[in-house]
């Protein structure tokens, strides 16, 4: 159990849909990191919030946007779904860029784009 | 970013030590070397990482060569819930510290 929570678990949605996924961060923590991982691959990093600002940015389109809330918890939105947008959407957490300290994961949302 | 090699699969017998390798010759000095595990259909778990002395921690340790080009995850006693996909990755300190996952080593436990 690493305290980092997402939701939905699971969710189903048709190309050109929005969609918004939600994480909890672990208590203490105050960055949240995203990642896409599709199926037989590795995560790939999306972005980074600290301090509600975005603090870097993977190669993803700006049709993936995020948010960060003053009690540090985080959404995903990707707008205009596509087919390859299904994957595993995960959510990390740890306690500041540059700190000696790993991110937790939570267990991901598993999005499908039928 | 540095990049990691790793072999695809090991296979590891049930009570025996699971020695993983892992390359990455274009490390810099300002990279740390982290280990992640993830069971299927779950997160990432984090593991251990080091900076360039041997780690220790309850799950594994972790050799860091004295050239910082190739490292090894040591489970000591490894059990079937070690079945896993473990991950290699090499990054910075500073900024994002954005983990770039390669396709790791699949590593299964056999009774």
């Amino acid at each position: 159990e690493t305290g980092v929570t997402q939701s939905p678990t699971h969710l189903i949605k048709t190309r050109g849909q929005q969609v918004t996924l939600r994480c909890s961060s672990q208590s203490g923590h105050n960055t949240v990191s995203w990642y896409q991982q599709a199926l037989g691959q590795g995560p790939q990093f999306i972005f980074q919030y600290y301090r509600e600002e975005e603090n870097g940015r993977g190669n993803f389109p700006p049709r993936f946007s995020g948010l960060q809330f003053p009690n540090y918890s985080s959404e995903l939105n990707v707008n205009a779904l596509e087919l390859d947008d299904s994957a595993l959407y995960l959510c990390a957490s740890s306690v500041r860029p540059g700190e000696n300290q790993p991110q937790h994961f939570g267990d991901g949302t598993r999005l499908s784009i039928l | 970013d540095a990049k990691t090699t790793q072999p695809p699969s090991m296979d590891c017998a049930e009570g025996r030590a699971a020695n993983l390798p892992c390359n990455h010759s274009t490390i810099s000095g300002n990279e740390y070397v982290y280990w992640y595990r993830q069971i299927h259909s779950q997160g990432p778990q984090y593991i251990i990482h080091g900076l360039k002395n041997n780690e220790t921690n309850e799950m594994a340790s972790l050799i860091i060569t004295e050239d910082r080009k190739s490292s090894t995850l040591i489970l000591p006693h490894a059990t079937l819930r070690d079945t896993a996909v473990y991950y290699c990755i090499v990054t910075p300190l500073q900024g994002a510290q954005k983990l770039v996952f390669g396709q790791g080593t699949r590593l299964t436990i056999n009774p």
